[in-house]
């Protein structure tokens, strides 16, 4: 079967850097996205990585090696509105959206 | 600001009533997904549409139903609702076909008592 895995929660500190983690296993890959969502609102895009390496997009930044079926989204100068869930989906080779479950990040002051 | 609006924001409804639930964009996209999501927990693709008169069904397709009459307009209905069908409904559309970024509605909290 195709599988997402991700933390469920992760906790950090306002200012600090936290990683989030994401590994998958699909039929076939066409490129991994990452979307943020706020408590009771809908996924907005953050970033989508087909090829191996590190995109970075002010201080988000979101890497990517498809030998090893794993990505990471990296944010920096971490702020309070930063606290969300970060979804991680990848495209299969039907060009279907598998999502991951989410992992929830708490900004503590 | 996303250009995909969903009726109604929220809904509580008695077992065993049809309900439709509204999605437009104004993008001009061709592809439009329907999902279901609860609190804490991955999003499942119940429908999605490549454009007019096409629609597929994902996982949870099996007790609704859609229509793609126009390129707009995507609606959901449920024909009997349950306390199981209870949760977010998330409607999305994009510009690719294939790999493209999803805009997604701001949701449709359903209640079935």
């Amino acid at each position: 079967g195709q599988n997402i895995d991700q933390p469920t929660e992760m906790t950090a500190t306002e200012g600090a850097i936290v990683q989030i983690n994401c590994t998958y296993q699909t039929s076939g890959f066409n490129g991994l996205f990452w979307y943020q969502q706020h408590a009771g609102e809908a996924p907005t895009f953050l970033s989508y990585n087909v090829l191996d390496g590190l995109e970075e997009k002010g201080r988000f930044s979101s890497f990517l090696s498809r030998s090893k079926g794993y990505s990471y989204l990296l944010l920096k100068e971490l702020q309070m509105k930063d606290s969300a869930s970060y979804l991680c989906a990848v495209v299969d080779s039907n060009y279907q959206l598998i999502w991951g479950a989410g992992t929830k990040l708490i900004i503590k002051p | 600001e996303a250009d995909i609006y969903q009726t109604p924001r929220y809904l509580v409804i008695g077992t065993g009533k049809k309900i439709t639930l509204e999605c437009s964009q104004t993008m001009g996209h061709d592809k439009m997904y329907w999902y279901q999501q609860d609190p804490g927990m991955e999003l499942h693709l119940i429908h999605y549409s490549y454009g007019v008169n096409s629609t597929e069904k994902g996982d949870l397709s099996s007790e609704s139903t859609v229509s793609r009459i126009r390129t707009e307009h995507f609606p959901l209905t449920l024909e009997s609702a349950r306390p199981s069908h209870t949760s977010q409904y998330l409607c999305a559309s994009s510009e690719s076909r294939d790999t493209g970024e999803l805009f997604f509605g701001e949701g449709s909290r359903l209640t079935v008592l």
